[in-house]
């Protein structure tokens, strides 16, 4: 069946210095979604990728969707404190089920 | 709008014991869905509902089941609980197709099975 697979489970940087998470499917997928979810809160939506080779940029967070639709990435530069939490990507499948990764669990180091 | 509710909030059970989960939309979305989330684990669907009158399984559903009780309203029950079934519980909804497929999500239930 359909996995989705993220990585690095976890990643501890220095305030300032960038971080990147990765997301691979084992199948083409219809879109990408990631989520924030901050320590004991609910998953919060960012964004939806769905073309090939998408490119979408929210202020110092850049998401790519790669050319064959299995994989993408979520980059943040100059981390700052507001930034933990643990990032999932979600994603849609030709069976139009939606199948979350295990998350990237962010700490940012003052 | 309170957007997606979930009661309740925290929930101690005993092995064997049963409860329902409950969860209610104010967004007039047709899915709705229940994940659990285990550490390490990150979100496994249990159900989802397509539309109203309809359910389907998600990855991990034995020992759930599920009622649409109306566009609103999406329940999660426990018949027998299991200490395997201690997690944090979401639901969400989603309007849809396109940008309608954005999944907003509950404030999520803890719940021990002693």
């Amino acid at each position: 069946g359909q996995q989705v697979m993220q990585i690095p489970q976890y990643q501890h940087v220095q305030e300032g210095e960038d971080f990147t998470t990765y997301c691979n499917s084992s199948t083409t997928l219809s879109n990408i979604q990631w989520y924030k979810q901050r320590p004991g809160r609910h998953p919060v939506f960012l964004i939806q990728l769905v073309k090939s080779g998408e490119v979408k940029k929210q202020k110092r967070l850049t998401f790519q969707f790669g050319e064959a639709k299995k994989n993408s990435s979520l980059h943040i530069t100059a981390t700052q404190t507001t930034d933990v939490g643990t990032y999932f990507c979600a994603g849609r499948g030709r069976d139009d089920k939606i199948i979350f990764g295990k998350g990237t669990r962010l700490h940012i180091l003052p | 709008n309170a957007g997606v509710t979930q009661t309740p909030k925290f929930q101690v059970l005993k092995t064997g014991q049963s409860m329902t989960l409950q969860c209610a939309q104010d967004m007039n979305h047709n899915s709705m869905y229940w994940y659990r989330q285990d550490p390490g684990m990150g979100l496994r669907l249990i159900y989802y509902s397509a539309s109203e009158g309809t359910t389907d399984k998600g990855e991990v559903p034995n020992g759930y089941n599920v009622s649409r009780l109306n566009k609103r309203e999406f329940s999660l029950r426990l018949e027998s609980a299991a200490p395997s079934q201690t997690s944090v519980y979401f639901c969400a909804s989603s309007g849809g197709t396109g940008s309608g497929e954005t999944q907003y999500f509950g404030p999520g239930t803890r719940l021990l099975v002693l």
